[in-house]
């Protein structure tokens, strides 16, 4: 059971905008710790998307955008295209009495129709 | 530019230990943290534990406390993650990271290959 839920599942035709959610607790996301979002297409290692909550790292396009708002976060992907067809995950930090690491949510899966 | 290579695929009998490797080029290996996460087949990104070379100290996860160790040569500009004890749930993907850590945010910019350890009677 991942510390931060993700949809197992999201879809969408070409085109469309869809969002995925990353939703935290008072110890990670709403102690006020970045998210982070990652893409792994099959087979492969996965890959930055989005770093410090809303920033893309160079060569991402401005199709994938992020946000944060209390104990919660949201990938946007607009313009959807086949090759967007991948594994998306959220990362933060958590930090309470049981010490502190690095989680992920549990990844979701994005269909193109 | 920052590359990761990692060592090969490995086949393990449980109760045996298991060492990756994680060679970095480009950028100065000492200056920057190295982390390990692994992905069990079909499952999630699970974090296990990361070394800053040049301070040479390791943090681990609670899970894996006690059966991993985390190292860095920093002449050879290598990261190690070595776990032991080996049970078939350890038969994932390992892959290693570069570890960006600050006072609120802790991300992997750049990522290894992924070395896939099979742990099998």
């Amino acid at each position: 059971q991942s510390v931060l839920t993700q949809p197992p599942s999201v879809s969408g035709a070409p085109g469309q905008r869809v969002t995925i959610s990353c939703t935290g607790s008072s110890s990670n996301i709403g102690a006020g710790y970045d998210v982070h979002w990652y893409q792994q297409l099959p087979g492969t290692a996965p890959k930055l998307l989005i770093y410090g909550n809303s920033n893309r790292p160079s060569g991402v396009p401005d199709r994938f955008s992020g946000s944060k708002s209390g104990t919660s976060a949201s990938l946007a992907i607009t313009g959807l295209q086949a090759e967007d067809e991948a594994d998306y995950y959220c990362q933060s930090y958590d930090s309470s009495l049981s010490g502190s690491k690095v989680v992920f949510g549990g990844g979701t899966k994005l269909t193109v129709l | 530019q920052v590359q990761l290579v990692q060592s090969g695929a490995e086949v393990k009998k449980p109760g045996s230990s298991v060492k990756v490797s994680c060679k970095a080029s480009g950028g100065t290996f000492s200056s920057y943290a190295i982390s390990w996460v692994r992905q069990a087949p079909g499952q999630g990104l699970e974090w296990m534990g990361g070394i800053i070379p040049i301070f040479g100290t390791a943090n681990y996860a609670q899970k894996f406390q006690g059966r991993v160790t985390i190292t860095a040569d920093e002449s050879t500009s290598t990261a190690y993650m070595e776990l032991s004890s080996l049970r078939s749930e350890d038969t994932a993907v390992y892959y290693c990271a570069r570890w960006v850590a600050g006072s609120s945010t802790n991300y992997f910019d750049y990522w290894g290959q992924g070395t896939l350890v099979t742990v099998s009677s």
